[in-house]
């Protein structure tokens, strides 16, 4: 199945972030999200849906319901520019479906 | 702490197989899925498939199916990944990542490697 993001995203430094993410079985599996700079690997930003790994500031932060998940970032940082993407599974939780990611411009 | 150290950059000609590899540190191995993906210049992140370093289960996405081997060597903490019949569009930045604990019911990247340029050119 599959997963949608919009393309981009621009907000001011300080200004907050909204980035969603939407799909038929996403109240089925949870969500993760990552961020990726240029030239690097993705690094997990939240995990089951709205959980924060350890070291990954508290400006990140995930909620939503149903079909939607959004990822939000308070306090937009200029390093915070980078492109974002939503992760889930489908229904065996296997196999991996990304959404189609989303620049965020600072 | 966590790391997963990849093999190099490679130059493959269409037809000919590549093998890449993912050395793990900082955490029990076989306690783990270990994950392949791909990421096509611009393109979204593609599940390339798993393998349960514990068992040695794997499971391929059907996109792969036919060309894709996941093994590892428990011994050396090191997973591996060959792809064969390359062609063309193969041309992609190839990642391992390590899943959550086996069994907790969380499938995603905790901790990424650095990921293994392949190109493929005639």
């Amino acid at each position: 199945y599959e997963l949608t993001q919009p393309p981009s995203v621009s907000v001011s430094p300080g200004q907050t972030a909204r980035i969603t993410c939407s799909g038929d079985a996403l109240p089925k599996q949870f969500v993760y999200w990552y961020q990726q700079k240029p030239g690097q690997a993705p690094v997990l930003l939240i995990y089951k849906d709205t959980q924060r790994p350890t070291g990954i500031p508290e400006r990140f932060s995930g909620s939503g319901s149903g079909s939607t998940v959004t990822l939000t970032i308070s306090g937009v940082q200029a390093e915070d520019e980078a492109d974002y993407w939503c992760q889930s599974a489908d229904t065996s939780g296997v196999h991996w479906v990304f959404g189609g990611g989303t620049k965020l411009t600072v | 702490q966590v790391q997963l150290v990849q093999s190099g950059a490679e130059v493959k000609k269409p037809g000919a197989s590549v093998n890449v590899s993912c050395k793990a540190s900082g955490y029990r191995f076989t306690s783990y899925y270990m994950y392949w993906l791909r990421q096509a210049p611009g393109q979204r992140l593609e599940w390339m498939g798993l393998i349960n370093a514990g068992t040695g289960y794997t499971k391929y996405s059907q996109n792969f199916q036919d060309r894709i081997s996941i093994t590892r060597d428990s011994s050396a903490n090191t997973a591996y990944m060959e792809l064969s019949s390359l062609r063309f569009e193969d041309t992609a930045m190839y990642f391992c990542a390590r899943g959550f604990l086996i069994g907790s019911g969380l499938y995603g990247g905790a901790y990424w490697g650095q990921g293994a340029l392949v190109i493929v050119s005639s």
